[in-house]
């Protein structure tokens, strides 16, 4: 166990709907990054927060957003979804920003989004 | 982004030492060199990682070359449960992490 937790696990909508994804990250780490990982494209950086606020952007779409809250708990706002968003998500924390073992990232079990 | 070369698919039998190489020709001089593993169904779960020397923990080891232009993550007893994708990354102050398609390693009974 990562200590990362993400909700939901699954979650099946449809074209055009909008989605929340959550992740508390581990005691103490005030970094959060955001990843998609698709059968075609691998493993994607879409975005990092830092203490509640955003530090990178990656290929992260205009239909995406995420915010980082006070209790350092991160939401990924996904909407008008495509089939093409179909994919997991996950989350990831680490306890600083920085390199080495200030970045050594800890992931959590992803969330499966389907879009039909 | 500094880019990293592993080979696509190794085995190995179980209980046998593994040795998962990997180039990064033009790393520069501040990149740490970083491993995560990702098991089938799981999120990435953080390896290992190191800067100039050889670096051990319980779960593996990491050996650099001198120069820094490739290292190499020794698993020294594969068992059944280290069968996943093994990920090499750069790590260099404010780039994010690029996760490539790794190396696939099989482990045989």
């Amino acid at each position: 166990d990562s200590g990362v937790t993400q909700t939901p696990k699954h979650l099946i909508t449809a074209t055009g709907q909008r989605v929340t994804l959550r992740c508390s990250p581990r005691s103490g780490d005030l970094s959060v990054y955001w990843y998609q990982q698709s059968l075609d494209q691998g493993l994607q950086f879409l975005i990092q927060y830092y203490n509640g606020e955003e530090r990178a952007k990656g290929n992260i779409l205009e239909r995406f957003s995420a915010q980082q809250f006070p209790d350092l708990h991160s939401e990924l706002n996904l909407s008008s979804l495509e089939l093409g968003d179909s994919a997991l998500y996950f989350c990831a924390s680490s306890v600083d920003m920085g390199q080495g073992a200030k970045n050594i990232q800890y992931f959590g079990a992803g969330t499966r989004l389907s879009v039909l | 982004d500094a880019k990293t070369t592993q080979p696509n698919s190794m085995e190995s039998n179980e209980e046998e030492p593994v040795h998962l190489p990997c180039n990064h020709s033009t790393i520069s001089g501040t990149d740490y060199i970083h491993w995560y593993r990702q098991l089938p169904s799981q999120g990435p779960e953080y390896v290992i990682h190191g800067l100039t020397s050889n670096v051990n923990n319980r779960m593996a080891s990491l050996a650099i070359a001198e120069d820094r232009k490739s290292s190499t993550l020794i698993l020294h007893r594969a068992t059944l449960r280290d069968a996943a994708v093994y990920y090499c990354i750069l790590d260099n102050y404010g780039q994010n992490f690029v996760f490539g398609p790794g190396t696939r390693l099989s482990v045989l009974p």
